[in-house]
């Protein structure tokens, strides 16, 4: 099945920093999503992309879909306390698969 | 937005009993209801795709007979765990997708903590 792959898993940063991750794909997709889940709750959709090259903001995220169609990179500028979390690549057709997530931890 | 409750948030049970999970669309219709379950520091792992009024597709390795789901409306999918163990205990994880099938429409609920005694 299919399988993807997110680096890194963790990430320890000052607050102000900029993050970048990414994630890649043993197929090719056609939508990549970013979800944020934070603590005890259900994973939250950051951003959603649905072509190859597409580049998309959502205030300080960026998310760009691969041109192979097989990786996705989610950058977060000016890093915040509330920012911290584990982040999640996801890609359909039909139904999520997820990747392992990265979990980010803010230095005040 | 498209919301979706998932009830109970949390529920501790004794080995052997069965525990509902309930995951509801509020305000719109899902025809398809999608039920994941997360262990500490692990990623969210598909265990079925419910359709409503049809049998629900189990990934592999999940048992059936274990996790029963029953998708009887448009915006009420349950998960059942059938004589629950301490092996069970994990989140639980429902997500829907609107009618129209729009990626984007993928929510999810709340989670529910299962902690099986």
């Amino acid at each position: 099945g299919q399988q993807l792959n997110q680096s890194p898993q963790s990430m320890f940063i000052q607050e102000g920093e900029d993050v970048s991750m990414n994630c890649t794909s043993s197929s090719i997709f056609n939508t990549w999503l970013w979800y944020k889940q934070e603590p005890g709750e259900g994973p939250v959709l950051l951003i959603a992309l649905y072509k190859a090259g597409e580049l998309t903001s959502n205030g300080r995220l960026t998310a760009q879909f691969g041109i192979t169609r097989k990786d996705s990179f989610l950058n977060i500028s000016a890093s915040i306390p509330s920012d911290v979390g584990i982040y999640f690549c996801a890609g359909p057709p039909q139904k999520l698969v997820f990747g392992q997530g990265t979990r980010l931890t803010i230095n005040p | 937005g498209a919301v979706v409750s998932q009830h109970p948030s949390w529920v501790i049970c004794k080995s052997g009993t069965s525990v509902k999970i309930e995951c509801r669309s509020l305000d719109f219709q899902a025809t398809t209801m999608f039920w994941y379950r997360q262990f500490p520091k692990q990623s969210l792992m598909l265990m079925a795709t419910s359709n409503e009024g049809s049998k629900a597709t189990y990934e592999q390795g999940v048992e059936k007979d274990k996790f029963l789901i029953n998708h009887a409306s448009l915006t009420l999918s349950t998960l059942t765990v059938t004589s629950a163990h301490p092996e069970d205990s994990s989140f639980y994880i429902c997500s829907a997708r609107d009618g129209q099938g729009r990626y984007y429409g993928y929510t999810f609920g709340s989670g529910t903590r299962l902690t099986v005694v």
